[in-house]
């Protein structure tokens, strides 16, 4: 079974531009979470989806939103870059929300200059 | 925050076993503890979980001890592509909304030839 996919894995960007990255989680997940990674604060959590809907957001500004398709599908966008946005993204999929465990992709590394 | 407490770093020789710990005294009887491992600049790699009772698979072993209030993941025969940073997370068996991982800061495996 295919794993996580996540696209583009690399990117670079200038401040106040917008970005959509993408997940296709694994077959028949139906749960995809994102995650941000910076050498300063580590994996933080930013949002997961579940059946479309957003279940449940971490500490991050409104800058950055998500969708879930119905295919279960999911992208993540960040509007207005800043520098501080470079960083690792990580998408995780599971079968259900919450409990389930999450398997990673291997991320979209994203350079805003 | 994490919940939990590993040393930043260790070394391991090739071939030997290498026993990370992990303390969660914190952990309540609702959380399952989950092991994970990030090879520079991938995707973290999902190892184990477990609640009460000891588990093993073909990756690892997760000794949890009789308290709950710590764990060491075991990797049996380290070899040079274990070396990654290892995530210990106690995660909530319900979810209900909190069905993110909270990484901490992990431990950095190096196995050494």
């Amino acid at each position: 079974k295919a794993g996580v996919t996540q696209t583009p894995r690399y990117l670079i960007k200038t401040r106040g531009q917008q970005v959509t990255l993408s997940c296709s989680p694994i077959s028949g997940h139906r749960s995809v979470s994102w995650y941000q990674q910076t050498p300063g604060q580590g994996l933080q959590f930013l949002f997961e989806y579940f059946s479309e809907t957003q279940r449940n957001k971490g500490n991050f500004p409104g800058r950055f939103s998500g969708r879930q398709f119905s295919n279960s599908r999911s992208e993540m966008n960040v509007s207005t870059l800043e520098l501080g946005d470079s960083a690792l993204y990580l998408c995780a999929s599971s079968l259900q929300a919450g409990t389930e465990t999450q398997y990673f992709g291997p991320g979209t590394r994203l350079l805003v200059l | 925050d994490a919940k939990t407490t590993q040393p930043p770093s260790m070394d391991c020789a090739e071939g030997r076993a290498a026993n990370l710990p992990c303390n969660h005294s914190t952990i309540s009887g609702n959380e399952y503890v989950y092991w994970y491992r990030q090879i520079h600049s991938q995707g973290p790699q999902y190892i184990i979980h477990g609640l009460k009772n000891n588990e093993t698979n073909e990756m690892a072993s997760l000794i949890i001890t009789e308290d709950r209030k710590s764990s060491t993941l075991i990797l049996p025969h380290a070899t040079l592509r274990d070396t990654a940073v290892y995530y210990c997370i106690v995660r909530d068996y319900y979810g209900g909304s909190q069905g993110n991982l909270i990484f901490g800061k992990g431990t950095k495996l190096s196995v050494k030839p």
